[in-house]
């Protein structure tokens, strides 16, 4: 049982370049999210999706995109890469709507842009 | 939204000891969980806890959700504990993480 699974581990990216982080889960899970995790700082939440087909804005969801694509993948796009979109992300998931269930976090991804 | 503090933001123990880590939130929560945040940077659960204690092996932690708090206590520390401590309670569709206490260990 892998529980959340998120994919690359590490990337490097220049300045304007675009990419798609990966997340699966296999919890059978309702809600999933994406969180960035900056040098010294709790986890700020970028977007959450309450369930299948359904998306919403974090506390800062500027410079992204998701895709809610089925109940398992919950993907987070970079349009135009830039220097403070380095960070770690970490996918999420949990049963019931984000806040009111134990949430369980994948491994994180390293992003660095140069 | 919900505001998350967490005392101290620092604490360096001598293996063995015990400690006691703090987070006072502003609002009314539906939950509220405890993370470990290991040296690689891998976030693991320790507690989900809306309210009352709960206990695992050396671990425990309290919540008074009337009093917007919660405790997490660690006795007979091991150099493996150290690490970020987070609480996060939930609330409005989401966790709200805090800032963390750096645990550090010695050996």
């Amino acid at each position: 049982n892998a529980g959340v699974t998120q994919t690359p581990k590490f990337q490097v990216l220049k300045t304007g370049q675009s990419m798609t982080l990966q997340c699966a889960q296999d919890m059978n899970h309702n809600s999933m999210y994406w969180y960035r995790q900056d040098p010294g700082m709790g986890l700020r939440l970028i977007y959450y999706s309450a369930s299948e087909g359904t998306t919403d804005k974090g506390e800062v969801p500027n410079g992204y995109n998701v895709s809610r694509l089925n109940k398992r993948e919950f993907s987070l796009r970079l349009e135009s890469a830039a220097p403070s979109q380095t960070s770690v992300y970490f996918c999420a998931s949990s049963e019931l709507a984000p806040g009111l269930t134990e949430a369980f976090f994948g491994q994180g991804t390293r992003l660095t842009v140069v | 939204g919900i505001q998350v503090e967490q005392s101290p933001p620092d604490l360096i123990l001598q293996e063995g000891a015990n400690s006691t880590l703090r987070c006072n939130f502003s609002d009314s929560v539906n939950n509220l969980q405890w993370f470990h945040q290991n040296p690689w940077g891998q976030l693991i659960n320790l507690f989900y806890i809306p309210s009352g204690t709960k206990q695992n092996g050396r671990l425990s932690a309290t919540t008074v959700a009337t009093e917007r708090y919660s405790l997490l206590y660690i006795s007979s520390s091991q150099t493996t504990d150290s690490g970020v401590y987070f609480c996060a309670p939930g609330g409005g569709n989401k966790l709200v993480f805090g800032a963390g206490t750096i645990l550090r260990v010695k050996s």
